[in-house]
C-alpha cells in the first residue's frame, strides 16, 4: 500500500493569491512527480524530481514552481493563482528501478475564481 | 501526438460479465505498460501492469494482455462488479525515459 499524502484535498482561491499544494511520500522513494489532470483528459507531467535538490519541468508547460529540500517532501507553489489553474493536480512517487511504478496521492482539487 | 491512445471514453457492461478495456500505442520504445483506477477526486490506483517481454499478466480478476506487433494492450475483469466503476487509466514508460505517458481514460460503469 503506498503512503502518499496531499494537503489540501480542496482549494477555492481568489486570483492573484500565492499558494502551496503540499505532497508528501513516507516509502523513501527518490522520485516524485506533480501531475496536472482535467476530467476526461489524460495525465499531463508538470514537474519531476530524482532526489534532493533535483527538479525538472515536466511535458506541460505549468507556471507553478516546485522545491526538494527532503527526500520525503516536494511541495508545489504557484505564485499568483489565475482562473486557468482551475484543475486537479496529483502527486506521485516511485523507486528508481527498471520497471518503475508510480504510486498516487489523493490529489489535490484546485478552483481558483 | 499522443503517444498512448484510450479511443473509447466510457463502456457500460453488466455485473458478473467481462469488461474489456482498450489502449493503443505509437511508440515502439515503450517496454513497460500499466493501468491505474480512478475515482472521481481521487489519485489514480495502480492496479496491474506488464513488461514487454510477457504478453499476459494475470491479478485476480485483472488480466492485462499485451500485443506488441499490433501496439496494443487491453485490461480484461472478470466477473465485473459495480464496484469497479471507475475511469481506467493505461500508462506506457520506455526504458530511456522512465516517465510515464498516459492515454485519455475510459470510464467503465458496470450495472448491478
Amino acid at each position: 500500500e503506498a503512503d502518499i499524502y496531499q494537503t489540501p484535498r480542496y482549494l477555492v482561491i481568489g486570483t492573484g493569491k500565492k499558494i502551496t499544494l503540499e505532497c508528501s511520500q513516507t516509502m523513501g522513494h527518490d522520485k516524485m512527480y506533480w501531475y496536472q489532470q482535467d476530467p476526461g483528459m489524460e495525465l499531463h507531467l508538470i514537474h519531476y524530481s530524482y532526489g534532493v535538490n533535483s527538479t525538472e519541468k515536466g511535458d506541460l508547460s505549468s507556471e507553478s514552481t516546485v522545491s526538494r529540500i527532503r527526500t520525503e517532501h516536494f511541495p508545489l507553489t504557484l505564485e499568483s493563482a489565475r482562473p486557468s489553474h482551475t484543475s486537479q493536480y496529483l502527486c506521485a512517487s516511485s523507486e528508481f528501478g527498471p520497471q518503475e511504478t508510480q504510486y498516487f496521492g489523493p490529489g489535490t482539487r484546485l478552483l481558483v475564481l | 501526438d499522443q503517444q498512448v491512445k484510450q479511443n473509447s471514453p466510457s463502456l457500460s457492461v453488466q455485473e458478473g460479465r467481462i469488461s474489456i478495456l482498450n489502449c493503443d500505442y505509437t511508440n515502439s520504445m515503450f517496454d513497460y505498460f500499466l493501468w491505474y483506477k480512478k475515482y472521481p477526486a481521487e489519485g489514480p490506483t495502480f492496479l496491474i501492469s506488464i513488461s514487454s517481454i510477457k504478453d499476459k499478466n494475470e491479478d485476480g480478476r485483472f488480466t492485462v494482455f499485451l500485443n506488441k506487433s499490433a501496439k496494443h494492450l487491453s485490461l480484461h475483469i472478470v466477473p465485473s462488479q459495480p464496484g469497479d466503476s471507475a475511469v481506467y487509466f493505461c500508462a506506457a514508460s520506455a526504458n530511456s525515459a522512465r516517465q510515464l505517458t498516459f492515454g485519455s481514460g475510459t470510464q467503465l460503469t458496470v450495472l448491478p
